[in-house]
């Protein structure tokens, strides 16, 4: 069965920082891109970031590009997304995601990331 | 790179059809068979129910149809169910940022 873990969310101060992490199993991880889509409270779905197969290419929103960093340990099957300078702006769930030709096929639970003083 | 545009709303009776509408430009839908649509129910993450414009991934009823013509893809639920009732997200692929692209939503209700 494949799964998605996410963790590290929580209450951060503007201009803090913080770090998701994403366990996968079920699944040969180093087979999938994945990527990070956030929703913010009572709205739609943003693409965030994504990392290849062996980490080897990454890409950004140009809402995070600069602030955010993709990276992922393919001998622990887990994807992270580093998230610096966080603004008021950035509070959202932020998902986990399998991806295959664009579409996601397996999302985690989300964590969230609520950004205030 | 702007959202994808959706219809806020969609209705149906039980068993009737709808069909939601996912307007892009030629750098995204019109020119890229990437597009994917989510069923997304409150509080819980979101679902693939098509990919690659038409595709059905295994589990999901063949109510549930895809399809594009220029700009434009469209999502089709036949025979509406009760738990049909929903959020539904449109993607595609954008070349002008080589990064995907959500739709703005449209709230499904089953009358």
């Amino acid at each position: 069965e494949v799964q998605l873990v996410e963790s590290g969310g929580g209450l951060v101060q503007p201009g803090g920082s913080v770090r998701l992490s994403c366990v996968a199993s079920g699944f040969t991880f180093t087979d999938y891109w994945m990527h990070w889509v956030r929703q913010a409270p009572g709205k739609g779905l943003v693409w965030v970031s994504r990392v290849k197969t062996d980490g080897s290419f990454t890409s950004y929103a140009d809402s995070v590009k600069g602030r955010f960093s993709i990276s992922r340990d393919n001998a622990k099957n887990t994807v992270y997304l580093e998230m610096n300078s966080l603004r008021a702006e950035d509070t959202a769930v932020y998902y986990c995601v399998r991806v295959t030709s664009w579409g996601g096929d397996y999302w985690g639970q989300g964590t969230l990331v609520s950004v205030s003083s | 790179q702007s959202a994808l545009t959706q219809p806020p709303s969609a209705s149906g009776s039980p068993g009737q059809s709808v069909t939601i509408s996912c307007t892009g430009t030629s750098s995204d839908v019109g020119n890229y068979n990437f597009v994917s649509w989510y069923q997304q129910h409150p509080g819980k993450a979101p679902k693939l129910m098509i990919y690659e414009v038409n595709k059905r991934p295994s589990g999901v009823p063949d109510r549930f149809s895809g399809s594009k013509s220029g700009n434009t893809a469209s999502l089709t639920v036949s025979g509406l169910q009760a738990e049909d009732e929903a959020d539904y997200y449109c993607s595609s692929y954008s070349r002008s940022n080589d990064f995907g692209v959500f739709g703005t939503g449209t709230k499904v209700t089953v009358l």
